[in-house]
């Protein structure tokens, strides 16, 4: 079985400053990808990053970068340059690669507010 | 491309009606999935359907039955609603090649 803890339930941060959301998962499996998806108040669930457990880098999108660290099973996103739009809430999730199935499992989330 | 669309958006139901949630992605994926998503909790899988003519349990099932109407079209049934099931349901796709679900915009149900 497959775990995703968020430990942080909330946080504030000043626009333009960077902000890590921390991820910690438990799995067996070999081989797992791990994702950040946002959820804006309008409640869609917008896909940010991914990271594959083989990946050699560390994930980037843009502002959005993901600090995989394999051997404490940890995956923390990290938004550079905060802006007010990223306020939202944050959930963490991962998935097996080892079937094709690519079911998620998700953590319960962190909420982040910008302030100006 | 519209990407994965629910319908209906909202719905309130009593206990014991029935309705089924329809959902429709026009991405050419393989996969698709329901989740539902409680207060101040993250979303957790109901069923999925890794292939067209293909269903499986996710990890909460009770109460809920799925379709794979076609490769396009997913749908989650309620056969006799429960207040439990109060919550936001979402439909998620994936590519077989990409290991990203997409996800419609949710079903926001009130079960009275």
């Amino acid at each position: 079985a497959q775990k995703i803890t968020q430990t942080q339930p909330g946080m504030f941060v000043q626009e333009k400053e960077a902000v890590t959301l921390d991820c910690t998962y438990d799995t067996s499996d070999p081989s797992y990808g791990l994702f950040w998806y946002k959820q804006p108040s309008s409640g869609e669930m917008i896909f940010l990053i991914y990271q594959g457990s083989y990946d050699q880098q560390n994930a980037t999108e843009g502002r959005y970068s993901l600090n995989f660290q394999k051997a404490r099973k940890s995956a923390n996103l990290v938004i550079s340059a905060s802006q007010l739009g990223d306020s939202a809430m944050y959930f963490c999730a991962i998935s097996k690669t080892t079937d094709s199935w690519g079911k998620l499992q998700f953590g319960a989330g962190t909420q982040v507010v910008v302030t100006p | 491309n519209a990407g994965v669309t629910q319908t209906p958006k909202f719905q309130v139901l009593k206990t014991g009606q029935s309705m089924t949630l329809q959902c429709a992605q026009d991405m050419n994926h393989n996969s698709m999935y329901w989740y539902r998503q409680d207060p101040g909790m993250g979303l957790r899988l109901i069923y999925y359907s890794a292939s067209e003519g293909t269903t499986d349990k996710g990890e909460v099932p009770n109460g809920y039955n799925v379709s794979r109407l076609n490769k396009r079209e997913f749908s989650l049934r309620l056969e006799s609603a429960a207040p439990s099931q109060t919550s936001v349901y979402f439909c998620a796709s994936r590519d077989g090649q990409q290991e990203t679900q997409y996800f419609g915009p949710g079903t926001r149900l009130l079960v009275l």
